[in-house]
Parts: C-alpha cells; structure tokens; sequence
C-alpha cells in the first residue's frame, strides 16, 4: 500500500494555459474524488468515481474543468483557460467501498497550482 | 454548507487531553459522525467516526451524546506531531461528495 499519489506536486502556469494533473489511487480501490482546497478553509469537493464511472459533480467544477478515469484506475483533472481564481491546493482521494457504513477516504497530499 | 460548527482554534499543553467540540444540531437519522484532521502541507487523514455509540481507535476516541447533536474528538496525550487543524464532518453512510462537506475546521496548536 503506496497511498495516494499526485503528481506534479507544484503547478506554476501563466493565465489561459491549460494543466492537466494526475492522481493514482490506492490499489484496488473502486472510488476515487477530486478536492479543491484554498487558504484558510476545508477542502471542497469537484467530483468523483466509482471505476471508471463518474457519478457526481460539484457546481463548482464549471466547464473549463474536466477529469477522467478512463481504466477505472488513476484519473486525470484538466483545468483549460485558466485562471488565476483557480490557484488552489487540488486534492485526490481514493476509497474501498463495497457497502455498509464505511467508506474511509485516503488523500493525497495535493497537486499546488499558482496561476500567475 | 458544513452541517457542523466548530471552535476556530484551541491550545493544547503537550502530553494533555485534547477535547475538540463539534456541534452538529441538525443530524439526520442515519448520518455518521466523521472526523479528519490535515497537518501542514498534506492531504486530511481519517481519524475516526461513529454512529450514536462512543468509539475508539488507536489514535482517538469519540464520543456522541446521546441527542447526538453534539460530539467530542478526545486525543488522550496529545504530542506536537498532533497540531493540526481538525475536520468534524457528519454524513450519510455511504459518503457521496457533495453530502461530504468541510467546514473550517478547528486548529489545534499543542504546545510543549
């Protein structure tokens, strides 16, 4: 169990460029979501997998972004034309959810974008 | 919006209990009580969670009162690798996203 990996780790891009970052879950589990976290407050969520299916997405996940989980396995999130708004902490998690009362996330520790 | 209030900050002596308050008055039925806590610069880390009944973990307990409005993260001897700021989150049992909200959270500062 290698945890939750996000890569790159730091994102400096210039306003209108687009990025694209990569999150690989904890092996075998079947749900995997997408956080947006900016100074000084709880991470909010964009959106999430269950395999390859993308179940749900936030109001806030407005149409420059996109994200995929094409094998059911990692996932990529795409922010096109960006902004300098969408500087923020970007945080995955994976988890094993077969039923029951316990779907314990496991996070990442975040894909940091500046917008300059 | 976050189901739940919490203090901003709290102070901690090291090697003390650490009691977090979580408010959460208007829990549904089935909504499970979690809470996460994040350490500066990386991703939220489970902690625990719990229905109605108290629980405990190798790293904390919770207990719920009995309305279950209101509950209480106890770290028995909190140690300054425990400074960080503190997630009360309540939920459905299956935690769709966007039922699985962060508020601000709590920022626990233990201090030697």
């Amino acid at each position: 169990d290698t945890g939750v990996s996000q890569n790159p780790r730091h994102k400096i891009t210039k306003r209108g460029q687009n990025v694209t970052f990569r999150c690989d879950p904890i092996s075998e589990h079947n749900r995997l979501y997408w956080y947006r976290q900016t100074l000084g407050q709880g991470p909010e969520f964009l959106t999430y997998f269950q395999n390859e299916a993308q179940l749900e997405k936030s109001r806030l996940l407005s149409d420059r972004f996109s994200a995929e989980r094409p094998k059911g396995s990692f996932s990529t999130l795409e922010i096109q034309r960006t902004e300098q708004g969408d500087s923020a902490m970007y945080l995955c998690a994976s988890s094993s959810w077969t039923g029951g009362s316990k779907n314990i996330q496991y996070f990442g520790a975040g894909t940091r974008l500046s917008v300059l | 919006d976050a189901k739940t209030t919490q203090p901003t900050s709290m102070d901690c002596a090291e090697g003390r209990a650490a009691n977090l308050p979580c408010n959460h008055s208007t829990i549904s039925g089935n909504e499970y009580v979690y809470w996460y806590r994040q350490i500066h610069s990386q991703g939220p880390q489970y902690i625990i969670h719990g229905l109605k009944n108290n629980e405990t973990n190798e790293m904390a307990s919770l207990i719920i009162t009995e309305d279950r409005k209101s509950s209480t993260l106890i770290l028995p001897h909190a140690t300054l690798r425990d400074t960080a700021v503190y997630y009360c989150i309540v939920c459905p049992p299956d935690n769709y996203g966007q039922n699985f909200v962060f508020g601000p959270g709590t920022r626990l500062s233990v201090l030697p």
